[in-house]
């Protein structure tokens, strides 16, 4: 079992539409969670980072952590068809070593 | 400004040449990784150095060898490559140092790498 499951998608949705991505984790020691959105052929650009459990909200991405589940999410309200890319979700217990998911891939369709 | 730069944004090299990946970043950051990315897969962790020390090593093979000549520049040098090591290679600082948080990365455009 991998240490982070990420559904690879493709996950298509109309524009305007409410993106749900997550990522379930097995290490409870993880504590600290990251969200990054990557354009084909592009370096990962970070969204979003929340430390332990909670809601934290950017605009229109509004990240979830649940650590009792062992259960992230990120949404992304409004979606645009610039918000096609690759969203990678990664988690961390220490400095230095993230665990990344796999990625899933949105396409929002005009 | 969270810009992490780096070039060449493309490099084609034989099995027996060497060549050099570089990254910059002047956001005053003391800790700078190098990734490799394959094709829709995850970055994969190579190197991370904390205050121009390495500091962490994930077993690459002696064909990469990192460098970091001051906290603001990171080298990757590359001799005697395969075809399998072809990748985008991806470098990433963070405000933080080993054993304080927050943790969070920050990542530049990355190299695509392809081994001829």
């Amino acid at each position: 079992q991998k240490e982070v499951e990420q559904d690879p998608g493709p996950l298509s949705v109309p524009e305007g539409a409410i993106v749900s991505l997550n990522c379930t984790y097995s290490n409870s020691a993880f504590q600290y969670f990251m969200w990054y959105r990557q354009y084909s052929r592009k370096g990962p650009e970070l969204l979003m980072y929340t430390y332990s459990s909670g809601n934290k909200e950017d605009g229109r991405f509004t990240a979830q952590v649940d650590k009792s589940s062992k259960y992230i999410s990120l949404f992304i309200r409004d979606s645009q068809p610039s918000d096609s890319a690759t969203y990678l979700c990664a988690m961390t217990e220490s400095w230095g070593k993230f665990q990344f998911g796999a990625g899933t891939q949105v396409v929002v369709t005009p | 400004d969270t810009e992490v730069t780096q070039t060449p944004k493309h490099l084609v090299m034989g099995m027996t040449n060497k060549k050099s990946l570089k990254c910059e970043q002047h956001m005053g950051h003391r800790a700078m990784y190098w990734y490799k990315q394959k094709a829709k897969k995850p970055p994969e962790l190579m190197f991370v150095y904390s205050y121009e020390k390495l500091s962490i090593n994930e077993s690459v093979p002696s064909r990469f060898s990192p460098e970091c000549p001051n906290s603001s520049l990171l080298n990757l040098h590359l001799h005697a490559l395969q075809p399998e090591d072809s990748a985008l290679y991806l470098c990433a600082s963070s405000p933080t140092h080993a054993g304080t948080s927050p943790y969070e990365q920050y990542f530049g455009p990355g190299t695509r790498l392809t081994v001829t």
